[in-house]
């Protein structure tokens, strides 16, 4: 079955400073990866995914990156703020399955 | 909030027992998607359901079952429970029929059981 690998499993930045978390899969036949946020106790929330087709993907602060050759895709956080801090999982799907990264917990730094 | 409503929020019961997670999807979507969060093994997609039917299926035990009904709100069952089960459990819904990755999914609150 799938497998993601996910990296680093914490992350400490500073204020105002920039994050990557990157993720790998196995599945070639996967096509669409979102990121989620998770707060603690508190549901997972979409904060921008990329379709197979994509190679980059900007909101505001956050960018993702795809590389379907290689099988890996990051998520890019700049000029973090406190209110980042929380943990971050990637998915990698297909029609038929979802399979989660490990989670990355971020801390940002006052 | 994202319109996707859970019932109940905790649950405390006993090895061996059975109990039933209810989910209501946000209106007009159609899919309804199960998963557990547990410490041991992190977020997994158990099963998918559309319009009534299942639609995909992820690590989902055979002691647990999901249901979706005509007014799409879905249960998900889950008997002989062992203190391995004790997780945080989610639903997300979506509009469309396609699979898990085929679109934006919208989670619920959860519902955290605890098996002692």
């Amino acid at each position: 079955g799938e497998n993601v690998e996910q990296h680093p499993s914490t992350l400490s930045v500073q204020e105002g400073d920039s994050a990557v978390i990157k993720c790998t899969y196995s599945d070639s036949a996967s096509n669409y990866f979102p990121w989620y946020k998770q707060e603690l106790g508190k549901r997972p929330q979409l904060i921008i995914d990329i379709r197979s087709n994509v190679g980059e993907k900007k909101d505001q602060r956050i960018a993702v990156t795809l590389n379907k050759t290689a099988k890996h895709f990051s998520l890019h956080i700049t000029e973090t703020q406190p209110e980042d801090s929380a943990v971050y999982f990637c998915a990698s799907t297909d029609y038929q399955k979802v399979t989660f990264g490990t989670g990355t917990k971020l801390q940002v730094i006052p | 909030d994202s319109g996707v409503t859970q019932t109940p929020k905790h649950l405390i019961t006993a090895t061996g027992q059975r109990v039933t997670l209810r989910c209501s999807p946000r209106s007009g979507d159609l899919s309804v998607y199960w998963y557990q969060q547990s410490l041991d093994q992190g977020l997994q997609f158990l099963i998918q359901y559309y319009n009534g039917e299942e639609r995909a299926k992820g690590n989902i035990l055979e002691r647990f079952s999901a249901q979706q009904f005509p007014d799409l709100h879905s249960e998900l069952n889950l008997s002989s429970l062992e203190l391995g089960d004790s997780a945080l459990y989610f639903c997300a819904s979506s509009p469309t029929s396609g699979g898990p990755g085929t679109d934006t999914q919208y989670f619920g609150p959860g519902t955290r059981l605890t098996v002692l």
